[in-house]
């Protein structure tokens, strides 16, 4: 089983809509979660983390934590074609030091 | 502050030779680290280093090592390269909380 899993997708949503990107663990002890976006042929940039159960918010995207149930997603509101990326969950590991990555779910925005 | 940087951008290799990724980021980061990244694989940690001097495997070292130079400067090399190691070759730092990193460009290697 994978440690951090994500559908592959590709999720496809209007411009305008809400994309919901989901992403579930295995590890309980785990403390820390990430929202990486890469675009194609580029490198990962962190968009949002949350330490904490329940939901925080920046601009247009909120990131939601549910440690009992293992579950960390990420909703983008008023979506845009330039959105349109790969998004990496990532949640730090064993010892706290190392991150674990999910393969990624693959959005596409359409206008 | 040109963040990391990685060198070279892009290479091909033929099996059995060798050859070094540098990586380097000038924010005075403690921590570096290499991924690599494969289709429908995701990031997988090669190797890290949380401060200059210590070096330690992550889940994918078999076929590679590391040196930390100093604190700027992180090399991968791979010693006799295979197929398998045909990837993207990420390099990333952070100053302390292992979230929040910051990656390089990225490596293009091909091994035929």
């Amino acid at each position: 089983q994978k440690e951090v899993e994500q559908n592959s997708g590709p999720l496809s949503v209007p411009e305008g809509a809400i994309a919901s990107l989901n992403c579930t663990y295995s590890d309980r002890g785990s403390q820390s979660f990430f929202w990486y976006r890469q675009y194609s042929g580029k490198s990962p940039e962190l968009i949002m983390f949350i330490y904490s159960n329940g939901d925080k918010e920046d601009g247009r995207f909120t990131a939601q934590l549910n440690k009992a149930s293992q579950y960390v997603s990420l909703l983008i509101r008023d979506s845009q074609p330039s959105d349109s990326a790969t998004y990496l969950c990532a949640v730090n590991g064993e010892y706290g030091n190392k991150l674990v990555f999910g393969a990624g779910t693959i959005l596409r925005v359409k206008s | 502050n040109a963040g990391v940087t990685q060198t070279p951008k892009f290479q091909v290799l033929k099996t059995g030779q060798s050859m070094t990724l540098q990586c380097a980021q000038d924010m005075n980061h403690n921590s570096m680290y290499w991924y690599r990244q494969d289709p429908g694989m995701g990031l997988r940690l090669i190797y890290y280093s949380a401060s200059e001097g210590t070096t330690d495997k992550g889940e994918v070292p078999n076929g590679y090592n590391v040196s930390r130079l100093n604190k700027r400067e992180f090399s991968l090399r791979l010693e006799s390269a295979a197929p398998s190691q045909t990837s993207v070759y990420f390099c990333a730092s952070n100053i302390k909380d292992p979230g929040e990193q910051y990656f390089g460009p990225g490596t293009r290697l091909t091994v035929t």
